[in-house]
């Protein structure tokens, strides 16, 4: 079991409300990222970070802002909450170093419903 | 920008005989391929790793080939069980040494 955690796991929320969503490792990884999943769907990168004050946007467009003021600690938020934010939300990190290839650890998930 | 393709459609097996799931990139050759099994509502958990330089790699029950001529890695289990049945994902080196997935191919084992 991957020692990476989110919290919380389920969320239902009305629009304009602010969300941060929770993750945290003990593996000591540098690199840590988050996706959004739809049912069905691939994981979409939409940030990520190579350690502590670094941040990237990712592939996917997001109105969501993250910070790394720790390297366990990787919150997202959510400034205002809309229905089209209504997804899964996965957090990952991985070794660093090209030699890990980047095997990616990941978090339970938290499920976000915007009404 | 590489693109991971993986069949959409379900594929479902017996129990005891061998899954075969497919993974197909566009672009360049990675140097490596990963596989993942998602179970719903979870997020992904590693299974195996190849690299560009192996043809094939074995895990248990678990086989990966990787075929650069044909741009393709094929994914077994083998002696297939009920608890095998989740989603399967496929990914390989993107830009900036992160990942790229494909959509995954859902596994469907029958009693």
């Amino acid at each position: 079991e991957a020692d990476i955690y989110q919290t919380p796991r389920y969320l239902v929320i009305g629009t304009g409300k602010k969300i941060t969503l929770e993750c945290s490792q003990t593996m000591g990884h540098d690199k840590m990222y988050w996706y959004q999943q739809d049912p069905g769907m691939e994981l979409h990168l939409i940030h990520y970070s190579y350690g502590v004050n670094s941040t990237e946007k990712g592939d996917l467009s997001s109105e969501s802002t993250v910070s790394r003021i720790r390297t366990e600690h990787f919150p997202l938020t959510l400034e205002s909450a809309r229905p089209s934010h209504t997804s899964q939300y996965l957090c990952a990190s991985s070794e660093p170093g090209r030699r890990s290839y980047n095997e990616q650890f990941f978090g339970p998930g938290t499920r976000l419903t915007v009404l | 920008s590489q693109k991971i393709e993986q069949n959409s459609e379900a594929l479902n097996i017996q129990e005891g005989k061998t899954a075969t799931l497919t993974c197909n990139y566009t672009n360049y050759s990675p140097a490596y391929l990963q596989w993942y099994r998602q179970d719903p509502g979870r997020g992904p958990v590693f299974l195996l790793l190849i690299r560009e330089n192996e043809k094939e790699k074995r895990k248990e029950r678990l086989k990966v080939t990787f075929d650069t001529t044909l741009k393709q890695s094929l994914f077994h289990i083998t002696a297939s069980q009920p608890a095998d049945s989740a989603t399967y994902l496929c990914a390989s080196e993107g830009g900036s040494y992160i990942p790229t997935f494909g959509r995954g191919t859902s596994l469907i084992v029958h009693p």
